[in-house]
């Protein structure tokens, strides 16, 4: 069964940099399937923040592309997200979830982790 | 890259049927094959009950059903339960790997 931990510190300070990791357990990134981030602002829907696969290749939603840097650790079979310059609007529960049959959905989902954005 | 179009609420009957559209444009839902939907209720993370249109994930129940016509996707609750009360979010390949969620419908069973 695929597990997926998010973790990360809980409050950030505006302007600073966002970092969570996110632990698979029961299977191997380096086997293969791409791995994404998902956020969910309090009372709000979901937004895409962007994809890795095992491998190291990236993809990112354009609104935050130039702030948000997804990497891949197989080694300690984990995904990274850093996203910088963080203001309040940046506030939410951060999901990652694994790409499921074909790369078009996501089929787990860790359970989130919600960072604040305040000073 | 706007978010898909969902209505915010749709409510019905135990028993009755039910279905929450998804409008996005030619650059995602209508250009792809690949429309999933996901369940969330409050405070979990959510779960996948249809991909790509209109395929069930192993375990989920065939009340779910999908379709797609042109830039509208649309679920379907058949048979609606009690415990079918929360928020569905449709999703869309956009190409060049990238993704756009809906705005979340929230489901009320009456």
């Amino acid at each position: 069964q695929v597990q997926l931990q998010e973790s990360g510190p809980g409050l950030v300070k505006p302007s600073e940099t966002l970092s969570l990791t996110c632990v698979v357990s029961g299977y191997s990134i380096s086997r293969g399937y791409y791995w994404g981030w998902m956020r969910q602002p309090p009372g709000k829907g979901l937004d895409w923040i962007g994809s890795i696969y095992h491998g190291g290749t990236t993809s990112y939603n354009p609104s935050l592309k130039s702030r948000v840097t997804i990497s891949v650790d197989t080694s300690k079979n984990q995904i990274s997200l850093n996203l910088s310059s963080v203001t309040a609007a940046d506030t939410a529960v951060y999901y990652c979830a694994r790409l499921g049959s074909g790369s078009t959905n996501f089929d787990y989902w860790g359970q989130g982790t919600l960072v604040t954005v305040s000073s | 890259q706007s978010a898909l179009t969902q209505p915010a609420s749709v409510s019905g009957s135990p028993g009755q049927s039910i279905t929450i559209s998804c409008t996005g444009t030619s650059s995602d839902v209508g250009g792809y094959k690949y429309v999933s939907w996901y369940q969330q209720h409050p405070g979990k993370a959510p779960k996948l009950i249809i991909y790509d249109v209109s395929e069930w994930p192993s375990g989920v129940s065939n009340r779910f059903s999908g379709s797609k016509s042109g830039n509208t996707a649309s679920l379907t609750i058949s048979g609606l339960q009690a415990e079918d009360e929360a928020d569905y979010y449709c999703c869309s390949y956009a190409g060049s790997s990238t993704f756009v969620f809906g705005g979340g419908t929230k489901v009320t069973v009456l």
